[in-house]
């Protein structure tokens, strides 16, 4: 298995843009996790699905972000309009029950 | 709802010293716990995990970490560090499929 994909792995915008982050989860697992890593808050956990269903969203910062899993196989993290305070590496994770995630490599995102 | 508390935003340590970065935990259920690391511009990949068996769990690269229940901590250690320990650890405890992440300590091995 080619692990978690994620994509892009960078991405640039502008102020007020609409971005969309795109995630592969393992085949196979049932839960996925999406997770945004700055410095001053290290890795914080927005939103989890398990079996295609969002279980915890407690964890989205506001409306600006959405997320979905149309199915087991994918997954977006929306944000409309973006703001500069969003840039961060936002990370998709998987995993097969109430073990280890797997995470993908993550995608950076400036917002100037 | 369970956390994670990591002791130490930065830990340093001279190659071939002793490596404990401390984690702590509360959680209302018996957790299942992870240690994760970190490589500059990487994904986090699984260093070890408690899952209710043994106490003291062995990992890869030569960690090990022990489940204290009375203590409600789940330290990391490593005998000797080798320079290519350098990185950023994260602590995480798993209740009901919640994954959630202490705030990492940062790990840096000096020659």
């Amino acid at each position: 298995d080619a692990g978690v994909i994620q994509s892009p792995r960078h991405e640039v915008t502008e102020m007020g843009q609409e971005v969309t982050l795109r995630c592969k989860p393992i085949s196979g697992h049932n839960s996925l996790f999406w997770y945004r890593q700055t410095m001053m808050r290290g890795l914080e956990l927005l939103i989890y699905f398990n079996n295609n269903v969002p279980i915890d969203d407690s964890g989205m910062p506001e409306d600006r972000f959405s997320a979905k899993m149309p199915n087991a196989s994918f997954s977006t993290l929306k944000i409309q309009p973006s703001e500069p305070r969003d840039s961060a590496v936002y990370f998709c994770a998987s995993t097969p029950g109430d073990t280890e995630a797997f995470f993908g490599q993550g995608t950076r995102l400036t917002v100037v | 709802a369970q956390s994670v508390t990591q002791l130490g935003s930065h830990v340093s340590v001279s190659e071939g010293a002793l490596v404990l970065l401390r984690c702590n935990y509360s959680s209302s259920v018996p957790p299942y716990l992870f240690w994760y690391v970190q490589y500059p511009n990487q994904g986090l990949q699984l260093l070890l995990k408690y899952t209710s068996a043994a106490t003291l769990v062995k990992g890869i690269n030569g960690f090990e970490a022990e489940f204290k229940k009375s203590e409600t901590s789940f330290h990391l250690t490593k005998p000797s560090a080798h320079m290519s320990d350098a990185a950023e650890y994260f602590c995480a405890v798993s209740e009901w499929g919640k994954l959630i992440f202490g705030q990492g300590t940062e790990l840096s091995v000096k020659p």
